[in-house]
C-alpha cells in the first residue's frame, strides 16, 4: 500500500539556520511528491512539486528513488517559514488523491 | 478568482444523524477531491470528482458518500454519525488531474469542522 511518513512531528530551528523536513514514501511505482505547507490561519497550499525542480521561497527538495525520500531543505530558515509542512504523493496518473504524511511542524526561533 | 468555498463553515451533529457537505471549487475546475482531517490520522483521501464520475475512492466505509453535479460543485454525505467522525472536513479543485501537463495543483478549501456529540 501506498504510505508517506514523516518522522518528525516538531522541528525547531533559529533563524538563519540550516533546515531538513524528512519525507519517505513507499510506492512501487512512479509516483508524484509534493510539499504542502499551512501557515496559521491559512488554508493548505502547494508549496512545490518534485517534477518541476524548482526552489520555492528558497525550499527545494529531491526525490531519491533509491532511499525513497524526498526531504524538503533551505539552507537559511526565517522566521516567516514557522508552519505545517505536510509530504504528499500521488499515484496512478491523478493528482487528485493524495496520500498525505501526519505533517511536521516547524518553529523557526528568532 | 474567488477560491474553493465550503459550506457549512461549522455543524455539530450527534450520534445516528446523518450530514450533508458541500464544495464548490474554483471557477473552471472540473475537478473536486474530499479528505478528513483527524489530529490522530493526519489527511486522509476519501473521494474524487471529475465530471460528476467518482474516478478514486479512499478507505472509508460506505456511509460516506458524494457526488458532483454538472457545474462541478460537490456534496459528500455521511450517514448514521459516529463519534470518531469528528473532523475537518477538506475539499480540493483542480482543473483536470489528469490532464498531460503535470503542472494540476490542488486548491483547497478552509474545511468543514463537524463536531459529533
Amino acid at each position: 500500500a501506498q504510505r508517506v511518513t514523516q518522522p518528525e512531528k516538531l522541528l525547531s530551528v533559529f533563524k538563519g539556520a540550516p533546515v531538513e523536513l524528512k519525507c519517505n514514501y513507499s510506492y512501487s511505482g512512479s509516483p508524484e511528491l509534493f510539499w504542502y505547507v499551512q501557515y496559521s490561519r491559512q488554508r493548505l497550499q502547494l508549496l512545490l512539486r518534485h517534477i518541476s525542480r524548482e526552489s520555492i521561497k528558497g525550499f527545494t527538495a529531491d526525490l531519491n528513488k533509491g532511499e525513497t525520500s524526498f526531504h524538503l531543505k533551505k539552507p537559511f530558515a526565517q522566521e516567516e517559514d514557522s508552519a505545517m509542512y505536510y509530504c504528499a504523493l500521488s499515484y496512478g496518473g491523478s493528482q487528485g488523491n493524495l496520500i498525505f504524511g501526519k505533517g511536521t511542524k516547524l518553529s523557526v526561533k528568532p | 478568482k474567488a477560491g474553493v468555498t465550503q459550506t457549512p463553515r461549522y455543524l455539530i451533529k450527534t450520534r445516528g444523524q446523518q450530514v450533508t457537505l458541500s464544495c464548490s471549487p474554483i471557477s473552471g475546475h472540473r475537478s473536486v477531491s474530499w479528505y478528513q482531517q483527524t489530529p490522530g490520522q493526519g489527511l486522509q483521501f476519501l473521494f474524487e470528482y471529475f465530471s460528476e464520475t467518482q474516478r478514486n475512492k479512499g478507505n472509508f466505509p460506505g456511509r460516506f458518500s458524494g457526488r458532483q453535479f454538472s457545474n462541478s460543485r460537490s456534496e459528500m454525505n455521511v450517514s448514521t454519525l459516529e463519534l470518531g467522525d469528528s473532523a475537518l472536513y477538506l475539499c480540493a479543485s483542480s482543473l483536470n488531474p489528469l490532464a498531460a501537463s503535470s503542472y494540476n495543483e490542488q486548491f483547497f478549501g478552509p474545511g468543514t469542522r463537524l463536531t459529533v456529540l
